[in-house]
């Protein structure tokens, strides 16, 4: 089956810093990439999501890129704010199948 | 339009009890998941769901049994519970269109097994 790992497993920033979580995947059928975030005590929440047929997704201060060759995604947060501090997951998808990594801690020092 | 529903938020059980956990969606989405979350870890999936009427085992089945009651409900049986299950449970739905995905998480049960 497919097996999604993510680095780092935790990340500190200061604020307005730009920060780079990545995950790898094992699955070339994999075609669908979404991002959690998930704050203390809540449910994952999705914050951006990229497909197999795109490079490059860019929502505000987020943006995800994607490397099917090496079967690796990234997240990118620029200007990061102390509200982004959470956990955050990714996951890889084939068909109605997600697998997510093991999540990043990242917080941002004000 | 509630989105996805889980009940209860939290329960304590003794070791061998049973109990079901209850997810609904009022989305009208097709696939339904059960996860279970450890301390400091990922989501892990135990079953889902792709179409009423169909389940299937993810990655971590043992100790659990699923029924998809109708396409707004899936819920999940501990039929003797153990230490070993307690852990934080999300209910998901996704609605699948074409290459269209929408994505959405219950607020979770919070099990412990004592």
């Amino acid at each position: 089956g497919e097996n999604v790992e993510q680095h780092p497993s935790t990340l500190s920033v200061q604020e307005g810093d730009s920060a780079v979580i990545k995950c790898t995947y094992s699955d070339s059928a994999s075609n669908y990439f979404p991002w959690y975030k998930q704050e203390l005590g809540k449910r994952p929440q999705l914050i951006i999501d990229i497909r197999s047929n795109v490079g490059e997704k860019k929502d505000q201060r987020i943006a995800v890129t994607l490397n099917k060759t090496a079967k690796h995604f990234s997240l990118h947060i620029t200007e990061t704010q102390p509200e982004d501090s959470a956990v955050y997951f990714c996951a890889a998808t084939k068909g109605n199948m997600l697998t997510f990594g093991g999540g990043t801690r990242l917080m941002v020092k004000p | 339009n509630a989105g996805v529903t889980q009940t209860p938020k939290f329960q304590v059980l003794k070791t061998g009890q049973s109990m079901t956990l209850q997810c609904a969606q009022d989305m009208n989405h097709n696939s339904m998941y059960w996860y279970r979350q450890d301390p400091g870890m990922g989501l892990r999936l135990i079953y889902y769901s792709a179409s009423e009427g169909t389940t299937d085992k993810g990655e971590v089945p043992n100790g659990y049994n699923v029924s998809r009651l109708n396409k707004r409900e899936f819920s999940l049986r501990l039929e003797s519970a153990a230490p070993s299950q307690t852990s934080v449970y999300f209910c998901a739905s996704i609605r699948t269109s074409g290459s269209n995905y929408e994505q959405y998480f219950g607020p979770g049960t919070r099990l412990t097994v004592t």
